[in-house]
């Protein structure tokens, strides 16, 4: 079964860019992800979709300073111009055939 | 515009069954393509999957809450309902429903506010 792992924290300063990455387990990394964000006190948001063949999707009203990429079975969400309003919970979340399953999160601080 | 809200009560006891509902807006759950999933969240941790339902009723469910989650809709009311047995401290979270994007049945593209659920005797 596919396992996703994000790294617990990450800190950038204000205007800076901070770089997330979301693993996906061995055999898996064909798989797309999708990428929502917990600002602290509120339900998820959806960010964008990253597809398997690369494409992207985002949400509505997402700023471009959101971006997606990918390298092998890692997936990528890069965050230029921190923003204070960016500090908050991120999570990967993949799919398959009866099953979504979410990473641990990484809890994104800005200095 | 698609805006979910989930209600249900914010307090149970163990061994108590729980019954939450989603009522949605903006979209169809009798549109071919459409579903809707429920998620859950314990304090201070990750999200957790629990179930989907979709147009055709055909449903899914977290394969180690299986025996325990039953799910269905009314499509009537624009709703969708979660029924959790045997409820115990540790399924203390909020528990949001969420709209997956149209054509796909498992990925999450709009989320509820979440209520939260507290289960103490």
């Amino acid at each position: 079964q596919v396992v996703l792992t994000q790294s617990p924290s990450a800190s950038a300063s204000l205007g800076a860019s901070v770089k997330l990455t979301c693993t996906l387990s061995s055999g898996h990394s064909n798989y797309a992800i999708a990428w929502h964000q917990q600002q602290p006190e509120k339900g998820p948001r959806f960010l964008m979709r990253f597809n398997g063949d690369g494409s992207l999707s985002k949400g509505d009203g997402i700023p471009d300073r959101f971006s997606g990429s990918s390298s092998g079975a890692e997936r990528y969400l890069t965050i230029s111009s921190l923003q204070s309003e960016d500090e908050a919970d991120y999570y990967c979340q993949t799919w398959g055939t009866g099953i979504v399953l979410f990473g641990g999160g990484t809890k994104v601080t800005v200095l | 515009q698609v805006t979910l809200r989930e209600s249900g009560p914010a307090l149970v006891k163990p061994t108590q069954t729980l019954t939450l509902t989603c009522t949605f807006s903006g979209f169809s759950l009798s549109t071919s393509g459409m579903c809707v999933s429920w998620i859950r969240q314990p304090p201070g941790k990750a999200l957790e999957w629990l179930a989907r339902i979709d147009w055709d009723d055909g449903k899914d469910y977290n394969t180690s809450l299986k025996t325990r989650l039953t799910i269905s809709k009314d499509t009537s009311k624009n709703q969708v309902v979660l029924t959790m047995t045997s409820m115990d401290p540790v399924d203390t979270a909020t528990y949001y429903c969420a709209r997956m994007v149209f054509g796909d049945c498992y990925s999450v593209r709009y989320w509820g506010q979440g209520t939260l659920v507290t289960v103490s005797s």
